[in-house]
């Protein structure tokens, strides 16, 4: 069974610190990798994609890297704002057909 | 990117009805889903809306419970059918422009509340 697993559940950090969020994976036969964040009673928001071809993406103070034989993928957030507070969520894209969803980890970035 | 809409945004029901949801793409989009988002948890996919065809479902999904049209490329609905207060629940939207390597984009989400 394809499965995702985020850990930690839950993360609260003070404004300017550097966090890691991580993403598991079972099955390394992945097309591609997505990182989302959804803010309370709202849609998804796509933040990086990453190819399976691919080792990582950036964009702006976010950058998610992707490790596809040991299943793995983190997200790193620099100099964390209060604005960065949400749930990500990390996608898994099996065979460009199938969507597996990981439980989400959820960010509180104090002031 | 792609702009994607959803009706309604949410609704109240009764149990024992129905209800449509509408999701509307600002341009053609190859593939569609629809997801459901429990209270507190992740998203779990419920089809895969095709065009011109039956939807594909998941393990636990059935098209009499959950049917799902896709007349065009750039529009779908997903009803649900006799409802009960477990169906209570974010439904969500999402599409992807190219084929399967490509970003996924979410629609707002319909919430449903069924009494």
């Amino acid at each position: 069974k394809q499965e995702v697993t985020q850990i930690p559940a839950a993360l609260s950090v003070p404004e300017g610190e550097n966090l890691v969020l991580n993403c598991s994976f079972t099955d390394s036969a992945i097309y591609n990798l997505q990182w989302f964040r959804q803010d309370p009673g709202k849609g998804l928001t796509s933040l990086l994609l990453i190819q399976s071809s691919q080792r990582e993406q950036t964009s702006g103070r976010l950058n998610a890297s992707l490790d596809k034989s040991s299943g793995r993928s983190t997200l790193y957030i620099a100099a964390s704002q209060p604005g960065d507070s949400a749930t990500y969520l990390c996608a898994v894209n099996y065979y460009g057909q199938n969507f597996v969803f990981g439980p989400g980890t959820r960010l509180s970035v104090l002031p | 990117s792609a702009v994607i809409s959803q009706k309604p945004s949410r609704d109240i029901c009764q149990r024992g009805t129905s209800l449509t949801i509408q999701c509307q793409v600002d341009s053609q989009v190859t593939m569609m889903f629809w997801y459901r988002q429990q209270p507190g948890q992740s998203l779990t996919l419920i089809a895969t809306a095709n065009q011109g065809s039956e939807a594909t479902y998941e393990s636990g999904f059935v098209i009499d419970k959950f049917p799902i049209s896709r007349p065009n490329l750039t529009f779908s609905t997903l009803t649900v059918s006799n409802m009960s207060p477990e169906d209570s629940s974010i439904y969500l939207c999402s599409v992807v422009r190219g084929q399967g390597a490509d970003t996924q984009y979410f629609g707002p989400g319909t919430r449903l509340t069924v009494l």
